[in-house]
């Protein structure tokens, strides 16, 4: 029972332009969201977060938006760079539960 | 921020043998975490550390098979115990530092390969 989805394995954006990556969840009681950037042998790096009584949240070229009535939310980076370039996972809890993860996202920022 | 460091960051083993990775946090903890990233695969909790007291597992992973130590706030070791070629993964601890809630960070991973 996969409570967190994404389902785009991959996606490729040129330099410059806006890179939308998407997540999908079951669980309503899901309260907070968060999405972390993985490169190659390296660990999770912690981006950006959003709670569940708002519906945007920016930081920088990073935005997050949250449907909740959807049960949807999404990245936006704008604009993209080549730096970008790595996996992205988004992730859910509920309260002070653990972290569930999606499948992830690699996404590729072409020159 | 902190700085979460993980030894070793990699190693090859033999089949049956157990190895023990190290976390270790230059910040104030309050939670310590171990998970396991199987090749494709996304991010699975093994078990919350619990300082002093015996860890919390999830379900499908067992003591027995990855024991868990946290004898001070700030540091943690995961055996990965009888290992066989399926334990190949990389291993992370993450952290809640102190002053935040929800936010978990990452060490930097053990990669492990078992032949």
């Amino acid at each position: 029972d996969q409570q967190v989805k994404q389902n785009s394995p991959s996606l490729s954006v040129q330099e410059g332009r806006i890179s939308i990556l998407n997540c999908d969840y079951t669980n309503s009681m899901f309260d907070y969201f968060l999405w972390y950037k993985k490169y190659p042998a390296e660990g999770p790096t912690f981006l950006i977060s959003i709670s569940s009584i708002k519906d945007k949240n920016e930081d920088g070229r990073f935005t997050v938006f949250l449907n909740k009535s959807a049960k949807h939310l999404s990245l936006h980076i704008v604009p993209s760079q080549p730096g970008d370039s790595a996996v992205y996972f988004c992730a859910a809890k509920e309260g002070a539960q653990k972290l569930v993860f999606g499948q992830g996202t690699r996404l590729t920022i072409n020159p | 921020s902190a700085v979460i460091s993980q030894k070793p960051s990699r190693d090859i083993c033999q089949r049956g043998t157990s190895l023990t990775i190290q976390c270790q946090v230059d910040s104030q903890v309050t939670m310590m975490f171990w998970y396991r990233q199987q090749p494709g695969q996304s991010l699975t909790l093994i078990a919350t550390a619990n300082q002093g007291s015996e860890a919390t597992y999830e379900s499908g992973f067992v003591i027995d098979k990855f024991p868990i130590s946290r004898p001070n706030l700030t540091f943690s070791t995961l055996t990965v115990s009888n290992m066989s070629p399926e334990d190949s993964s990389i291993y992370l601890c993450s952290v809640v530092l102190a002053g935040y809630y929800n936010e978990q960070f990452f060490g930097p991973g053990t990669r492990l390969t078992v032949l």
